[in-house]
């Protein structure tokens, strides 16, 4: 089975660095994916690891460590557009199964 | 131009009635799927179509019928609607096999059954 713990919600201020944490239990790892949620909106794909490491895309990375089943996303120098949902994922026979979401809400 | 659209953006309607939610892509993507999100934001999958064919059918009740014309395109029909069917429903596309990483959404249709 599929299994995918985030926390429910952070909040951070503007400017600041936030580490959203994704931990998986899954039979065949194939890889982990973010993607991001405003209110109102279509999730949008951030990132893809397939490999351990680090992957960075802007103000935004993330990270996997397959032998902990232990991902995150890092978002830098926070801005008020940030605040939104964040899901990671994994693919697992054709499909992704998503976690529950972190609700990330950025202060001034 | 938009890369998966969907029609209507909000559908309200009454217990018992039949509806429906067209999606089209213009991606070129070879797959495509409907999403339910409920109002815990709990985004679950319910079918996949690859090139016209369903290939993923999660345990959705028959009265979820989704029909696929062409590769462009993934309609949902649903019978007689329950309350609980409220929710928001996305259709996403990728590109085939190993690209199911990386989806493209619609702009979601938010379906209230009253």
């Amino acid at each position: 089975g599929q299994s995918l713990e985030q926390p429910s919600e952070v909040t951070a201020v503007e400017g600041a660095i936030v580490q959203i944490n994704c931990t998986y239990q899954t039979s065949g790892f194939y890889g982990l994916s973010w993607y991001q949620q405003h209110d109102g909106g279509a999730p949008t794909f951030l990132s893809y690891n397939g490999l351990d490491g680090l992957e960075e895309t802007g103000r935004f990375s993330s990270f996997l460590s397959r032998s902990d089943s232990y991902g995150y996303l890092l978002l830098q120098e926070l801005q008020m557009k940030d605040s939104a949902s964040y899901f990671c994922a994994v693919p697992r026979g054709g499909k992704l199964i998503f976690g529950q979401g972190t609700e990330l809400s950025v202060k001034p | 131009d938009t890369a998966v659209s969907q029609t209507p953006k909000y559908l309200v309607t009454q217990m018992g009635n039949d509806k429906s939610i067209k999606c089209e892509q213009n991606l070129g993507h070879d797959t495509m799927y409907w999403y339910k999100q409920d109002s815990k934001k709990f985004l679950k999958i319910m079918f996949s179509y690859n090139n016209k064919e369903l290939i993923i059918n999660e345990t959705v009740p028959n009265r979820f019928s989704p029909k696929s014309p062409d590769k462009a395109h993934l309609n949902l029909h649903i019978n007689s609607l329950e309350l609980g069917d409220s929710a928001v429903y996305f259709c996403a596309s990728s590109e085939a096999g190993t690209s199911v990483n990386e989806q493209f959404f619609g702009p979601g249709t938010r379906l209230t059954v009253l």
